[in-house]
C-alpha cells in the first residue's frame, strides 16, 4: 500500500522552464529524501532532510533547490532546467537516517 | 566515499535454476552499515526485499537470502530456484548515518 505520495507523475516542459515535484508521505517517519534515476536505472541520492533540516545536498546543480514545510513534505524545485535533468525523480522517506526507505512511485521528468 | 558494486546485468536463468547476485560493498564512514536488497518488479515501485544490520547475520524474505560479510565485504543475493515471477531489477544498497547508496542495478530475467 502506497505511504509515500509524489505529484506530478509525469511531467514535459521546455529546457529552461521551472518545474516543480511534491511528495508528501504518511508514513510519520522523521527524514525525506530526493533520488535521481537516469535512463540507465541508476539511483543517485540528492538531498535528505530529518525534521525539516537539511542533512544531505550531494552536488548536484544550483538550479535544484529542495523545500520542507514540515517533516511529512519534501518538495524539489527546479529552476531552468536542462536536457540532463530528464529522469525519474524518487521521493522516499525512513524512520532514520541511512535505515530502510519507502519510496513513492516517482515523478518523470522529460525535457525538450 | 561509500560505494556499492554489484554484477552487471541482464542476468537470465530458466526457472528452477539457482541464482546468484554479487555485491560487494566499500563503507569509508561507517564500520558496520546496514545493508539492503532493494527489487523493483515490472510496473511497480522498488522495495525493501530485505536487510541486515548485523555483521555475520542472515536475512532472507521470498525465498532469497543474503547474508552480511563483513571480512569479505559481500551481501551476495541467493536463491535456491528461481520463478518467473522473481524477473525484476534487483538494488544492493549500503546505509551509513545519514544516507543510503545503490548499486547499479542487476535486471533479472528468468525464462520459462
Amino acid at each position: 500500500e502506497t505511504a509515500v505520495f509524489q505529484t506530478p507523475n509525469y511531467h514535459v516542459t521546455q529546457v529552461g522552464n521551472e518545474v516543480s515535484f511534491n511528495c508528501k508521505q504518511t508514513l510519520g517517519h522523521d527524514t525525506m529524501y530526493w533520488y535521481k534515476q537516469d535512463s540507465k536505472k541508476l539511483l543517485k541520492i540528492m538531498f535528505s532532510y530529518n525534521n525539516k533540516q537539511l542533512i544531505v545536498n550531494e552536488t548536484v546543480p544550483r538550479r535544484f533547490s529542495p523545500q520542507s514545510s514540515d517533516k511529512a513534505h519534501l518538495n524539489l524545485r527546479i529552476k531552468s532546467v536542462e536536457p540532463e535533468d530528464s529522469a525519474v525523480y524518487l521521493c522516499a522517506s525512513s524512520p532514520d537516517s541511512g535505515n530502510t526507505l519507502y519510496f513513492g512511485e516517482g515523478s518523470r521528468l522529460i525535457v525538450v | 566515499g561509500d560505494s556499492v558494486t554489484q554484477t552487471e546485468g541482464p542476468v537470465t536463468v530458466s526457472e528452477s535454476e539457482s541464482l546468484i547476485i554479487n555485491c560487494t560493498y566499500s563503507a569509508t564512514s561507517i564500520a558496520y552499515p546496514n545493508l539492503f536488497w532493494y527489487v523493483r518488479y515490472p510496473g511497480e515501485g522498488l522495495q525493501l526485499l530485505l536487510k541486515v544490520i548485523t555483521a555475520g547475520q542472515k536475512g532472507s524474505s521470498r525465498g532469497f537470502e543474503a547474508t552480511y560479510n563483513k571480512e569479505t565485504t559481500s551481501f551476495h543475493l541467493q536463491k535456491a530456484s528461481v520463478q518467473e515471477s522473481d524477473s525484476a531489477v534487483y538494488y544492493c544498497a549500503l546505509g551509513d548515518r545519514n544516507r543510503i547508496f545503490f548499486g547499479d542495478g542487476t535486471q533479472l530475467v528468468v525464462k520459462p
